[in-house]
């Protein structure tokens, strides 16, 4: 079963404009999710990330919210810019009987194409 | 460069062969992690690593595959007689146990693997 599902596979928005990607999840036991970009032949690198604790955070143009209830997250890129077209992965992590996090489950990702 | 390092980048091999991989973690950090990544999908946790010890691994790592981390530093994934669903991009991460950041992964740049 897809524990975080990205419904849309892929997105095209004009360069300048807002990036909204959107990710669901179902396991309720998930505290923390990060938002990972891929280019081709390279690996995941990590953008924003959330806990639970929070609805919102910001890091220049990469803003994610959760919305817990919905056990719904995006991720808003303004302005949106060529080098950004890239597949846009949500992850997330539940809180072991450890206390910390480790293994993330990941969506199937969203291809961004951002046009000039 | 002080990231996530992996060797090789691709391998070619024939079915029943065996092949080994190496993940060389960012130096202070104490979590090692592998993935593996199929076509159209997000990366899947295969095991992990606290300093020395193996503390999980996921059903997807069947007998045939084994992970090692001999002095809590570099990582080897071995996988014995492969097979063609064997073929995938294999992905190691690492991160930090506590202080700032310590849920998020810092990956390498895979190494792919086709089985012919």
């Amino acid at each position: 079963d897809q524990q975080v599902k990205q419904n849309s596979p892929s997105l095209s928005v004009q360069e300048g404009r807002i990036s909204i990607l959107n990710c669901d999840y179902t396991n309720s036991m998930f505290d923390y999710f990060l938002w990972y970009k891929k280019y081709p032949a390279e690996g995941p690198t990590f953008l924003i990330s959330i806990s639970s604790i929070k609805d919102k955070n910001e890091d220049g143009r990469f803003t994610v919210f959760l919305n817990k209830s919905a056990k719904h997250l995006s991720l808003h890129i303004v302005p949106s810019q060529p080098g950004d077209s890239a597949v846009y992965f949500c992850a997330a992590s539940d809180n072991n009987s450890g206390g910390s996090n480790y293994k993330l489950t990941f969506g199937k990702g969203t291809l961004l194409t951002v046009n000039p | 460069d002080t990231g996530v390092s992996q060797d090789p980048r691709h391998k070619i091999t024939k079915r029943g062969q065996n092949v080994t991989f190496r993940c060389d973690p960012i130096s202070e950090h104490n979590r090692l992690y592998w993935y593996r990544q199929t076509l159209g999908q997000g990366p899947e946790f295969l095991t992990y690593f606290q300093n020395e010890a193996q503390l999980e691994k996921s059903r997807l790592l069947s007998d045939r595959f084994s992970a090692e981390r001999p002095k809590g530093s570099f990582s080897t994934l071995e996988i014995q007689r492969t097979e063609q669903g064997d073929s995938a991009m294999y992905l190691c991460a690492s991160s930090r146990t506590q202080g700032a950041a310590y849920n998020e992964q810092f990956f390498g740049p895979g190494t792919r693997l086709t089985v012919l």
